[in-house]
């Protein structure tokens, strides 16, 4: 099946820094959704992007679908906390299926 | 809206046995599909459903059968239970109709299995 790679896989950083990942694909797709999972929950949507190009937000998250249609990223402004947790890359193109990406992991460090 | 409902939250099965993870949604989607996530790893799907009698296979069905009878339904069996089942499932569902936001999925809180 197609293979999202999703880069980093695992991040430390500081409580107020930025944070920055990415999901490349080896094919294109025409949706890109950015979940985040809290450790025993289920996926949570964060923002989905429709668009080649497509810049969106939801609060200090930004996410971009690349011009390609082979990438998108994720940006966190001014980490807190509660952004702890794991987040997935999922494309989609043209049926009913996602593909995830394997996750990037996300550690505050105190 | 509850949303996506899974029951039960945690489960230990013996080799061999047999159970069923069950799923409902509230919010009238079309779409509904099955995931397991081994620890570390991302999301396979197992199953999915288009509508109410139609499911189709996804990338691991082995071992697993479902049965969509309604709009809000979607139960999981699995029949012989084996060790390589041991992680943690979750659903989702769908609107899937025309336009921007169809294809989003929603999920459930997860059932967490264990075969010993």
């Amino acid at each position: 099946g197609q293979q999202l790679n999703q880069s980093p896989q695992s991040m430390f950083i500081q409580e107020g820094e930025d944070v920055s990942m990415n999901c490349t694909s080896s094919s294109i797709f025409n949706t890109w959704l950015w979940y985040k999972q809290d450790p025993g929950e289920g996926p949570v949507l964060l923002i989905a992007l429709y668009k080649a190009g497509e810049l969106t937000s939801n609060g200090r998250l930004t996410a971009q679908f690349g011009i390609t249609r082979k990438d998108s990223f994720l940006n966190i402004s001014a980490s807190i906390p509660s952004d702890v947790g794991i987040y997935f890359c999922a494309g989609l193109f043209g049926n009913e299926k996602l593909t995830f990406g394997t996750g990037t992991r996300l550690t505050i460090i105190p | 809206n509850a949303g996506v409902t899974q029951t039960p939250k945690f489960r230990i099965l013996k080799i061999g046995q047999s159970m069923t993870l069950q799923c409902a949604q509230d919010m009238n989607h079309n779409y509904m599909y099955w995931y397991r996530q081994d620890p570390g790893m991302g999301l396979k799907l197992i199953y999915y459903s288009v509508g109410a009698g139609i499911t189709d296979k996804g990338e691991v069905p082995n071992g697993y059968n479902v049965s969509r009878s309604t709009t809000e339904d979607f139960p999981l069996r699995l029949e012989l239970a084996a060790p390589s089942q041991t992680s943690v499932y979750f659903c989702a569902s769908s609107p899937h109709t025309a336009g921007q936001g169809s294809h989003e999925q929603y999920f459930g809180p997860g059932t967490r299995l264990t075969v010993t």
